[in-house]
């Protein structure tokens, strides 16, 4: 029972590098979701999907793309690293009500 | 837009002694409330939530939260606290449709012996 599972756990990046982060859901959810968490202010989100081959902007979407090639997949692409990038990212997935269940995050350090 | 706001940034407390966490959120809507845990290096956890109905909702672990309409609250209480309780503790709040959450700062609870 695997649920919302992110791959990298950690990272190092050098400023203007490019990576992706994986997110994978067994529980064919519709919805699924890139949160950043940044010390004293919660979780903020970064972009969502809300079926196979969509995607929309969230709070904070500048700098970061997404796609949703397969229903069970989320992948977020830093296409040229900041320093600001520096965060926690989380990846949710959930029906339309209740509950979002969420991966166990990536700790992404970009110098 | 919607904000949901958290209080407390740390509560101490000592064992056995009983908390509560302070959320407020801004909206003219409906909304659905959540309370996430996050223990130290790790993801968030549901702890309880408020989707309609009863206005009292409880976890399994005997945290018990309030919707309060009126006051655009939703505090977070145990009577009596244990160390494993130490984690920081999310409040949200649906916002926009499609289950988007907004989350407040958190709260990290410090339980101590």
């Amino acid at each position: 029972n695997a649920g919302v599972t992110q791959t990298p756990k950690f990272r190092v990046l050098k400023t203007g590098q490019s990576m992706t982060l994986l997110c994978a859901q067994d529980m064919n959810h519709e919805y699924m979701y890139w949160y950043r968490q940044d010390p004293g202010m919660g979780l903020r989100l970064i972009h969502y999907s809300v079926g196979e081959g969509t995607t929309a902007k969230g709070e904070v979407p500048d700098g970061y793309n997404v796609s949703r090639l397969k229903k069970q997949n989320f992948l977020l692409g830093l296409e040229s690293a900041a320093p600001s990038q520096t965060s926690v990212y989380f990846c949710a997935s959930s029906e339309d009500v209740g509950a979002a269940f969420f991966g166990q995050g990536t700790r992404l350090t970009v110098v | 837009a919607q904000s949901v706001t958290q209080l407390d940034s740390q509560v101490p407390v000592f064992e056995e002694a009983p908390v509560e966490l302070r959320c407020n959120y801004s909206s003219s809507v409906s909304v659905y409330l959540f309370w996430y845990v996050q223990y130290p290096n790790q993801g968030l956890q549901l702890l309880l939530k408020y989707l309609s109905g009863s206005t009292l909702v409880e976890s399994i672990n005997g945290f018990e939260a309030e919707f309060n309409k009126s006051q655009t609250s939703f505090h977070l209480r145990k009577p009596s606290v244990h160390i494993s309780d130490t984690a920081e503790y999310f409040c949200a709040v649906t916002s926009g449709g499609y289950n988007k959450l907004i989350f407040g700062a958190g709260t990290r609870l410090a339980v101590h012996p």
